[in-house]
C-alpha cells in the first residue's frame, strides 16, 4: 500500500542552525501539506502546496518556512533559523485530489537545544 | 478561529464498544474525519464522512454526525486491545486545511 515517508525520524539541531525535513508524498498524489504537533498540543496546519506553489498557509508559517518540491519526488520544510519553540512533531500529508482524504506520514522529531 | 475538542481519555473493556466523542465549531465544515495515532507513529486516516450525511459505517467502525449540534462520534464494536491508541478527529473547511482536535487516548483492558 502506498505511504507518505518522511526522513529524518529525529533531528537535533541548535538554535539559528537551518533545518530541512524530507518527506516524499504519495506518488500520484498532487496536493501537499505540512502540519506540525508541539509535545502536548493540537496538531496544527502549516502550509498546503500545489502546482509548485503555496495555496494556503497559517500564521505560524512565517518568512521563517519555506517549502519546494525540488523534483518529481521529494517535498520540503525549511526552517531558516530554528527557535527553541520550533521544537515539534512535524507531519507530512499528501492527497490525491483538491480536497480529497489526506494520507500523514510518520512524522519528523525535531528538537532544538 | 476553528476549533475541535475531544474528551482526553477513555478506558474500556476488551469486547466492549468504545464511543469517542468530537464538537466543532466551524459551520462550513465539509469533511470530518477521524485518525488514529499509535505510540511513535504517524497520523492513520480511519474513516471520514461528509458533511451532508449522518452516518457512515465501515466494519467495526460507526461515525455519526450530528450537524446542528456540531457533533461528531465514532463507535468502535468489539474494541480488542490493538484499538488503544489516540484518536483525532479533524474538520475541513472548504479549503483543505485540517483543524485537529487535541486526541482521546483509548485505553483498551482485557
Amino acid at each position: 500500500e502506498p505511504e507518505v515517508t518522511q526522513t529524518p525520524s529525529h533531528q537535533v539541531t541548535q538554535m539559528g542552525q537551518e533545518v530541512i525535513l524530507r518527506c516524499v508524498p504519495i506518488s500520484n498524489h498532487l496536493y501537499f501539506y505540512w502540519y506540525r504537533q508541539i509535545l502536548g498540543q493540537k496538531v496544527e496546519f502549516l502550509v498546503s502546496f500545489y502546482n509548485n506553489e503555496i495555496s494556503e498557509k497559517s500564521e505560524i508559517f512565517d518568512d521563517q518556512f519555506s517549502v519546494e518540491r525540488p523534483d518529481g519526488s521529494n517535498f520540503t520544510l525549511k526552517i531558516r533559523s530554528t527557535k527553541l519553540e520550533d521544537s515539534a512533531m512535524y507531519f507530512c500529508a499528501s492527497s490525491g485530489t483538491l480536497g480529497g482524504e489526506q494520507y500523514f506520514g510518520p512524522g519528523t522529531r525535531l528538537t532544538v537545544t | 478561529g476553528e476549533d475541535v475538542e475531544q474528551s482526553l481519555f477513555l478506558s474500556v473493556r476488551e469486547g466492549d464498544s468504545s464511543v469517542i466523542n468530537c464538537t466543532y465549531t466551524d459551520s462550513s465544515s465539509t469533511y470530518l474525519y477521524w485518525y488514529k495515532q499509535e505510540p511513535g507513529a504517524g497520523l492513520q486516516l480511519l474513516t471520514y464522512i461528509f458533511s451532508n450525511m449522518d452516518m457512515k459505517q465501515d466494519q467495526r467502525l460507526t461515525v455519526l454526525l450530528n450537524k446542528k449540534d456540531k457533533h461528531l462520534s465514532l463507535r468502535i464494536a468489539d474494541t480488542q486491545t490493538g484499538d488503544s491508541a489516540i484518536y483525532f478527529c479533524a474538520e475541513k473547511d472548504a479549503g483543505n486545511m485540517l483543524t485537529f482536535g487535541g486526541g482521546t487516548r483509548l485505553m483498551v483492558k482485557p
